[in-house]
Order: C-alpha cells, then structure tokens, then sequence
C-alpha cells in the first residue's frame, strides 16, 4: 500500500517558473528519496535526504523534510521544458529492509 | 554510477503464456531486489522482495505462484508471469538498493512494458 500522498496530483508551469510538490508520508522512516520518471521510462533518482537532515540542494532541485509534520517537499528552479516528467516520493521506513514506499506522484508539465 | 538493466523492455504475448523478465545489476552485488508493478498514470506498487539465496517475500495480495521470482545470483533476479492473462498488462520495474544501511539509494531499471493480449 502507498506510504502517503502527493500534492498536486498534477501541475502546469511555464518554463523558467518554480515548480513546488509535496509529499506526506505516515510512518518513521531510515531516509526518503525523490525520483523523475519520463513517459514509459524507469525512474532516475535525484535525491536521497536521510531522517536526520532537514534540507538538502542537488543543482536546481532542493528537497526539505519535516519528521514532525512526516512531510517534505521538492522545489524544482527555474524550470526547464525537459522537467516535464512525473515525479515521485520513496519512503524507506525503519524495518523495512530498504523496502520503499511511493506516494502517488506528481505529474508535471512545463511549458514553453 | 550504478546501473541495473530490465530485458526484454518489451513483450506482447498471448493469454496462458508464461514471460520471464530478467533485471541485472550490472555494476554492483545487489544481495536484495525488489519487483514493482505500475498501472497507466498510477504510482510504483511494490510486488516482492528477491532474496539471493533464498525464497523471495511477497506484498499482501500479490500471488506467488502466479509471479514467479528467482534470485539466482547476486547480480540478478528474475520475475516469471506464469499464465498470463490481459490484467497482467503493465509496466514492470526493478531496483536493487546500494550502500550502508540507512544510505542506500535504490537504483532502478528502465522497466519492461508486458501486453497481454
């Protein structure tokens, strides 16, 4: 079953704009991973930010976690046409023998 | 970086076939992979854990005997669709995790799309 939730379910920018998404999770986790997946393609990771941090930036991509709130959320910046793509959360929580958890994704349009 | 491979990408088979797909990790030991299945505009649902050397452990509701998962090696794991018929239909994906417990970034394959016709 899905850890949590993804918000928005979609979202429509227009390139060079920021794109915010949201994840909530339920359960205490080791880490949680943020990936992109391009249409009918696997997922590439982007970022793995560990129970124990609270921001971290990977060039245009900044991921924060909030342990309290079993939330975090991913700020793509000056958005480029090739960020289209979906994009999803991964919780591995604690015991879970590196199992993850993906929430429902958020698919993203840039415009042109 | 590390790289896990999925083949075939692409398989069309009739009802009551079996189809085995096959994903590598090409660069790295993955001891673990686990088996993903995604419905059209829907979200990764975790099928099974593959264990090399021994039996793989199924999510609740998934049937073992109708996804068959072998971990031969620790470079790869295989998944057998035994009988498969058109609500088998999706997209499959495997990852393998690499690195020290707690750090481990889960590396995924490029998928293997399975129409059923």
């Amino acid at each position: 079953s899905q850890q949590g939730e993804e918000d928005p379910q979609a979202l429509s920018i227009q390139e060079g704009e920021n794109a915010t998404m949201n994840c909530s999770y339920k359960t205490s986790i080791n880490n949680l991973q943020w990936y992109r997946q391009n249409s009918g393609r696997g997922l590439v990771h982007l970022i793995l930010i560990r129970s124990n941090e609270r921001e971290k930036h990977s060039g245009r991509l900044r991921v924060t976690l909030d342990t309290s709130k079993k939330s975090s959320s991913l700020l793509i910046t000056a958005s480029r046409a090739a960020d289209t793509a979906s994009y999803f959360c991964a919780t591995d929580a604690l015991a879970a023998g590196n199992k993850l958890t993906f929430g429902g994704g958020t698919r993203v349009l840039v415009k042109p | 970086g590390a790289v896990v491979s999925q083949h075939p990408s692409r398989v069309i088979c009739k009802s009551g076939t079996s189809v085995k797909i096959e994903c590598r990790s090409l660069d790295f030991q993955a001891t673990t992979m686990f088996w993903y299945r995604q419905f059209p505009k829907q979200s990764l649902m975790l099928m099974a854990t593959s264990n090399e050397g021994s039996k793989a452990t199924y999510e609740q509701g998934v049937e073992k005997d109708k996804f068959l998962i072998n971990h031969a090696s620790l470079t790869l794991s295989t998944l057998t669709v035994t009988s498969a018929h058109p609500e088998d239909s999706s997209f499959y994906i495997c990852s393998a995790p690499r690195g020290s417990r707690g750090r481990d970034t889960q590396y995924f394959g490029p998928g293997t799309r399975l129409t059923v016709l």
